[in-house]
């Protein structure tokens, strides 16, 4: 039978491009957002997260961008390389304050680089 | 760079059976996590535990599923009676106090496959 599970949207860019992959987020309560970057049999990398009252941040190759009127979120690499290649998640913390409150992740998205 | 550990790699149990999942936090935090990822799904959250006490939890962690600080490095996760449905990668996280603080750092993972 079919597992849905395993249906990951894949994006696939040449090596050098840049890559944009999006998500959606679900609360608009969300106060703040996280990339993470999972290699096959790996945990969740930290690349780059964004608060709220951020509509954008850099990092080293990487840019976050944060639309809370549609609640989407993006990430994009710069001169994409085969080093990139893994699943990347989204995840939103609703929590602020003391409580650090814990993190719902979306579906991910699979980024294969064509060498 | 200090980095989340987690012992064993993989853990193969036979239905029924109490397994535990051990996992070092980075030593200066102060709130640990447990997450699972079914395979090819979506990384989900079970449990947050702060101040020797659990701090939030999903429905997923019922009550075959308990977490212990035995000591002032280690973070375990205990399902005493496992089921055919637990198979999945186990995550351990954690995180520290003060701006940025929200940033939730993941080890490597604990592959359990109960037949």
């Amino acid at each position: 039978g079919e597992s849905v599970g395993l249906h990951l949207p894949t994006l696939s860019v040449q090596e050098g491009d840049n890559s944009i992959i999006n998500c959606a987020y679900s609360n608009s309560a969300s106060d703040y957002f996280i990339w993470y970057k999972q290699e096959s049999g790996k945990g969740p990398q930290f690349i780059i997260d964004i608060r709220s009252n951020m509509d954008k941040r850099q990092g080293q190759r990487v840019t976050v961008l944060l639309n809370k009127t549609v609640k989407h979120l993006s990430l994009q690499i710069a001169a994409t390389q085969p080093g990139d290649s893994a699943v990347y998640f989204c995840a939103e913390n609703i929590r602020d304050g003391g409580s650090q409150g814990n993190l719902i992740f979306g579906k991910g998205t699979k980024l294969s680089v064509k060498p | 760079e200090p980095e989340v550990t987690q012992t064993p790699s993989h853990q193969v149990t036979q239905m029924g059976q109490e397994v535990i999942l051990r996992c070092v936090p980075i030593s200066n935090h102060l709130y640990f996590y447990w997450y699972r990822q079914i395979l090819g799904q979506k990384v989900e959250f079970l449990v947050s535990f702060y101040n020797n006490e659990i701090s939030e939890k999903s429905e997923i962690f019922d009550d075959q599923f308990s977490v212990e600080r035995p000591d002032g490095s280690n973070f375990t996760l205990k399902i005493r009676s496992t089921k055919l449905e637990d198979s999945a990668m186990y995550f351990c996280a954690s995180s520290g106090l003060g701006q940025g603080a929200k940033t939730q750092y993941f080890g490597p993972g604990t592959r359990l496959l109960v037949l």
